[in-house]
């Protein structure tokens, strides 16, 4: 159950996107389709942000989009605003019933 | 709304227990599995266990296992995380989250603080 590889910080400025990776193996990531995303501000609980692979829960802004390619997923943030700097974790449902997350990102936005 | 609200922590010394809680509000707690996830200070996030709706499936992680065991009252609504033979790395903020039929953590509570120290 190692925890799934994320790129410890991305930044762009206000406007742009960035995107952020998460990586596993065939029995997490790769081998199922309930990846999700979260967003957790300093001193704040994390909150759902997308849901197998792709999906927005209700009130989450469009702006947030999710995809995956074999072993990795990545989410997206398009046109950036100063909210958005958080920390963004990746979880992924595995084959032993069990969760994992992603080593966490840092987001900043210059 | 839906409202989880974690309870229990505090200053342990090692090797102690510790029971935590986790009460839920303004959805059917029975009808919901249920996580504990933890987060030591300055650090990420690890998934530590879930417990079925019913009670009668429980998993967790290898690092935990043996150690933790998750458990649920559904006539009152409580989630509890018992945590055995305390280490100072189980220092962290402890966390639960409702499942969701997507195997997404849906909704978190606001978290209690553990802090193993002699």
């Amino acid at each position: 159950q190692s925890a799934l590889t994320q790129p410890a910080s991305v930044s762009g400025s206000p406007g742009q996107s960035i995107t952020i990776s998460c990586t596993g193996t065939s029995t997490d990531v790769g081998g199922y389709n309930h990846v999700s995303w979260y967003q957790q501000h300093p001193g704040k609980a994390p909150k759902l942000l997308i849901f197998d692979v792709s999906d927005r829960p209700s009130g989450i802004s469009d702006r947030f989009s999710g995809s995956k390619s074999g072993n990795t997923a990545s989410l997206t943030i398009s046109g950036l605003q100063a909210e958005d700097e958080a920390d963004y974790y990746c979880s992924s449902y595995t084959t032993s019933s069990t969760r994992v997350f992603g080593t966490g990102t840092k987001v900043t936005v210059l | 709304q839906v409202q989880l609200v974690e309870s229990g922590g505090g200053v342990v010394q090692p090797g102690r227990s510790l029971r935590l809680s986790c009460t839920g509000s303004g959805f059917s707690f029975r009808s919901f599995g249920m996580h504990w996830v933890r987060q030591p200070p300055g650090k990420g996030l690890e998934w530590l266990a879930v417990i079925s709706a019913a009670g009668n499936k429980k998993y967790y992680a290898d690092s935990v296992k043996g150690r933790f065991t998750i458990s649920r009252d559904n006539a009152k609504n409580t989630l509890f995380l018992q945590v055995n033979s305390l280490r100072g790395e189980d220092t962290a903020v402890y966390y639960c989250a409702k499942d969701s039929e997507t195997a997404a953590a849906s909704w978190w509570g606001q978290g209690t603080l553990v802090t193993v120290s002699s």
